[in-house]
């Protein structure tokens, strides 16, 4: 089956440092690959997504780079700020046996925790 | 604004009662999702529909009824809950047969049962 595998947290770190989430995947095919943000109360956002290898999602500074062949996804931002505090969860689409696609597979989160 | 909204943001219920929770996208698309939130466990995806046929059931206890009259809208019906109920109720919707696009999520359903 599919799964998502991303380090889990608390990740603290102090504002204008650099930022890895890792997260690594296992999916039958070639799966579409995301980044999701959840602010404290919220729902999920899209923070970025690849649909192929050596795609490289990106916005608000942060990026991704789907690679096949370690099949990693991981989250990179340069300078992080007290805002970018949430928890980040990576994700797959793949498609089923049946040729459709399926709901998302997500790993477990990983909070985010940015000191001024 | 993510183009699906769920209503109520916040319920509290008893074990004995019956309530129901509503999604509604204006997205176009054609799949709905119900995902459950709970504290210290990864996401987990109760109910897929696709074009307004439930295409799977994660093994999720028939305390929980989900309904998709058309493709706009889902409904969770809950009844006779326990507290270990209580969790963040999200909804999606994505394009489903075409491609492997994101899902866009309501801002959830914080229910607790007491």
């Amino acid at each position: 089956g599919n799964s998502v595998t991303q380090m889990e947290g608390p990740v603290t770190l102090s504002e204008e440092a650099f930022l890895t989430i890792n997260c690594t995947y296992t999916a039958t095919g070639y799966p579409s690959l995301f980044w999701y943000v959840q602010y404290p109360g919220e729902g999920l956002q899209l923070l970025l997504k690849a649909t192929k290898a050596d795609d490289k999602g990106s916005n608000k500074g942060f990026e991704a780079t789907y690679r096949k062949e370690t099949t990693s996804f991981h989250l990179e931002k340069g300078s992080v700020q007290v805002s970018d505090s949430a928890v980040y969860f990576c994700a797959l689409r793949a498609l089923s046996a049946g040729g459709g696609a399926d709901g998302l597979t997500f790993g477990k989160g990983t909070h985010l925790i940015i000191q001024p | 604004e993510t183009g699906v909204t769920q209503t109520p943001r916040h319920l509290v219920m008893g074990m004995t009662n019956k309530k129901s929770l509503k999604c509604e996208q204006h997205l176009g698309h054609n799949a709905m999702y119900w995902y459950k939130q709970s504290a210290k466990k990864p996401l987990e995806l109760m109910f897929v529909y696709s074009l307004e046929e439930r295409v799977e059931n994660n093994s999720v206890p028939s305390r929980f009824s989900p309904e998709c009259p058309n493709s706009s809208h889902l409904f969770l019906h809950l009844h006779t809950l326990q507290p270990e109920d209580s969790a963040l109720y999200l909804c999606a919707s994505s394009q489903a047969f075409r491609g492997l696009g994101e899902a866009f999520f309501g801002q959830g359903t914080r229910l607790t049962v007491v």
